[in-house]
């Protein structure tokens, strides 16, 4: 099925380790984003992407980092886990809609459940 | 840089009655977009409805609406005939408009507000 998919969908790290959320797309989307959910928040933007081989900063960029090689996959890295990056995170492309909802259509990934021991 | 602010953190309504969910923004641009998303338990993301601030007439969709104020920099959620399957978070977003040229990307959320439906 067309849309964002997410992988791993729960993970449980050891501070300090590496690991890289992924996320790919097969719509086309020239646009691809990265946010993070903790509790009692909305989404916050981390990173985002506006084609192959651009990239740049969110809001809370600090121990992430991405890089967008191809128009399909943007993976997200945590370089060191600390235990203030356990949180929900989401993938997101856009596109353009049509009908009712005419103009950008934003896709959502499913979430990826992050947990830093 | 963007703010969104939803000032309610939690709304309680009586099933079939009508609810309205507030949401501010703060922007310099022109040109952007708004968008309601409903968060159930599982976490999906749900597109509720979205406005083009370049379009005068409010978004419908179905028994949602919105007040789109573009001056006051307001854009409240209007649900009627509340039913229990519209119980969750929802929140409010801004993305500028990509195509107008230039600067940053990304959606600007809210903190959400939990929305109860009492049967």
């Amino acid at each position: 099925n067309a849309g964002v998919t997410q992988t791993p969908k729960f993970q449980v790290l050891k501070t300090g380790q590496s690991m890289t959320l992924q996320c790919a797309q097969d719509m086309n989307h020239e646009y691809m984003s990265w946010y993070r959910q903790d509790p009692g928040m909305g989404l916050r933007l981390i990173h985002y992407s506006v084609g192959a081989g651009i990239t740049d900063q969110g809001e809370v960029p600090n121990g992430y980092n991405v890089s967008r090689s191809t128009t399909e996959d943007f993976p997200l890295r945590l370089l060191s886990a600390a235990p203030s990056q356990t949180s929900v995170y989401f993938c997101a492309s856009t596109g353009s809609g049509g009908g009712i909802l005419s103009g950008n259509t934003i896709y959502f990934g499913e979430g990826s459940w992050l947990t830093v021991v | 840089a963007q703010t969104v602010t939803q000032s309610q953190p939690e709304m309680s309504v009586q099933e079939a009655e009508t609810v309205t969910l507030s949401c501010t923004y703060d922007t310099s641009e022109s040109d952007y977009y708004l968008f309601w998303y409903k968060q159930p338990p599982s976490r999906q993301m749900i597109l509720v409805i979205r406005q083009e601030a370049y379009k005068q007439q409010n978004a419908t969709e179905n028994r949602f609406s919105v007040n789109f104020q573009k001056a006051a920099k307001s854009f409240s959620l209007k649900i009627s005939d509340s039913q229990l399957g519209d119980a969750a978070m929802y929140f409010c977003a801004y993305r500028r408009n990509p195509y107008s040229g230039g600067g940053a990307d990304g959606l600007t959320f809210g903190k959400g507000t939990h929305l109860i439906i009492q049967p």
